[in-house]
């Protein structure tokens, strides 16, 4: 079965770290792009970041970037996302997802809240 | 970037009546290798993850009742749900998947009458 498990999400305080992982299994993922879309409480979906498939090549929303260090780990199937220096308005479930399979796949998510 | 706007952004329909919601991409979304719109349509309901339902603009994921439909092509997409069932209730969401960044409609919640 070709799944997507995003894990590592948590309460951390404003400007606190934060490392979610994606494990990717039932294809080979390091065949393809992968990205993270998050979604704040309440509001719509909104892409953050994409890596190519090697990992050679990032983009990130502004929203984000110099924040949050996307990675991947082929030998692992796993992709990751570094979120450092977090805002109140990075509080979201984030997911992962791949759109180079068919049909596309998309995790269950994880959720980060940002408080003190 | 390219801007997808859905419309209505509400919609209330009677059980067993149709419905139909829109999604326009602010420019073409055709992959040209393959000649199909890339295009997705989600149902989210609420606490729960979105739900795929169609890709390519027309193809319905596995397992998403025949009742659910996409079209369109080029700039224009429209998702139909032929006879509305009260498990319908959700929010669903248009997306582009041809470049980076992707982006999503606003979202249209679907209601019934």
């Amino acid at each position: 079965e070709v799944q997507l498990v995003e894990s590592g999400g948590g309460l951390v305080q404003p400007g606190g770290s934060l490392r979610l992982s994606c494990a990717a299994s039932g294809f080979t993922s390091s065949r393809y792009y992968m990205h993270w879309v998050r979604q704040a409480p309440g509001k719509g979906l909104v892409w953050v970041s994409r890596i190519n498939s090697d990992g050679s090549s990032t983009t990130y929303a502004d929203s984000v970037k110099g924040r949050f260090t996307i990675s991947r780990d082929n030998a692992k199937n796993t992709l990751y996302l570094q979120m450092n220096s977090l805002r109140a308005e990075d509080t979201a479930v984030y997911y992962c997802a791949c759109y180079g399979v068919t049909p596309p796949v998309w995790g269950k998510g994880t959720t980060v809240t940002v408080s003190s | 970037d390219i801007v997808m706007t859905q419309s209505p952004d509400s919609l209330a329909v009677s059980l067993g009546e149709r419905a139909t919601i829109n999604c326009k991409s602010s420019q073409s979304i055709l992959n040209s290798s393959n000649n199909k719109s890339t295009l997705a349509w989600f149902q989210q309901k609420p606490g729960q993850p979105p739900n795929l339902l169609i890709y390519w603009a027309s193809t319905r994921e596995s397992g998403v009742p025949d009742r659910f439909s996409g079209s369109g092509s080029g700039t224009d997409f429209t998702l139909t749900i032929s006879s509305l069932q009260a498990e319908d209730v959700a929010v669903y969401y248009c997306q582009h998947y041809y470049n980076t960044p992707l982006t999503f409609g606003q979202g249209t919640r679907l209601e019934i009458k």
